[in-house]
């Protein structure tokens, strides 16, 4: 089952727009990753906040984490239309010896030229 | 390799056939994931190795899925007897020194093309 949920599951805005998503999570973690998908690709890293951070920034990329509401955001910034793609929040629950990232739900975003 | 190869890209199975799924990691990466994706949705976790160990298993939806590693390199997903309900997207990653960051790792997983797997 999924771990976490993105919000909104689908998202579309005018290129140049910026783009909010957000996740949220149930247990405490290790870490939060985003991810990003093409159609019928693999998944691919953006981002990867730790715990004990707040705020990251990756060129365009903004993500936000706060454990007290176990939520996250992910903006992108001026969107163009090559960001088209489904995003997925990935939370890391490991223990020792027992590693295991999981998926959200994920947003679909269209950039619209 | 420069990336997570997967092979085939593409499987049609009739319903009640084995198939297998083959998996090289990014050389040197020591840490394996599969993953099952269905049309829309997240990727689900189905099992985990560390070389040749495999530690997790607990995502593996029946005694139908079988995965190893057995030189701690190349990984094989199997299905037995596939149901109609397999049909999805197995997605395998590795880690160089899996989720935990350190000073040489970054954590994230590198994931192949996926393989898609249609059973009628």
């Amino acid at each position: 089952s999924q771990q976490g949920e993105e919000d909104p599951q689908a998202l579309s805005i005018q290129e140049g727009e910026n783009a909010t998503m957000n996740c949220s999570y149930k247990t405490s973690i290790n870490n939060l990753q985003w991810y990003r998908q093409n159609s019928g690709r693999g998944l691919v890293h953006l981002i990867l906040i730790r715990s004990n951070e707040r705020e990251k920034h990756s060129g365009r990329l903004r993500v936000t984490l706060d454990t007290s509401k176990k939520s996250s955001s992910l903006l992108i910034t001026a969107s163009r239309a090559a960001d088209t793609a489904s995003y997925f929040c990935a939370t890391d629950y490991s223990n020792f010896g027992n590693e295991k990232l999981t998926f959200g739900t994920g947003t679909r975003l269209t950039i619209i030229p | 390799g420069a990336g997570v190869s997967q092979s085939p890209r593409y499987k049609v199975a009739k319903r009640g056939q084995d198939v297998a799924l083959r998996c090289d990691p990014i050389s040197g990466h020591v840490s394996l994931f599969w993953y099952q994706q269905a049309l829309g949705q997240g990727p689900e976790f189905l099992t985990y190795f560390q070389n040749e160990a495999q530690l997790d298993k607990s995502g593996l939806p029946s005694d139908r899925f079988f995965a190893e590693r057995p030189e701690g390199s190349v990984s094989t997903l199997k299905i037995q007897r596939t149901q109609q309900e397999d049909s999805a997207v197995y997605l395998c990653a590795s880690s160089l020194g899996g989720l935990l960051t350190t000073a040489t790792n970054t954590g994230e997983l590198f994931f192949g093309e996926g393989s898609r797997l249609t059973v009628l």
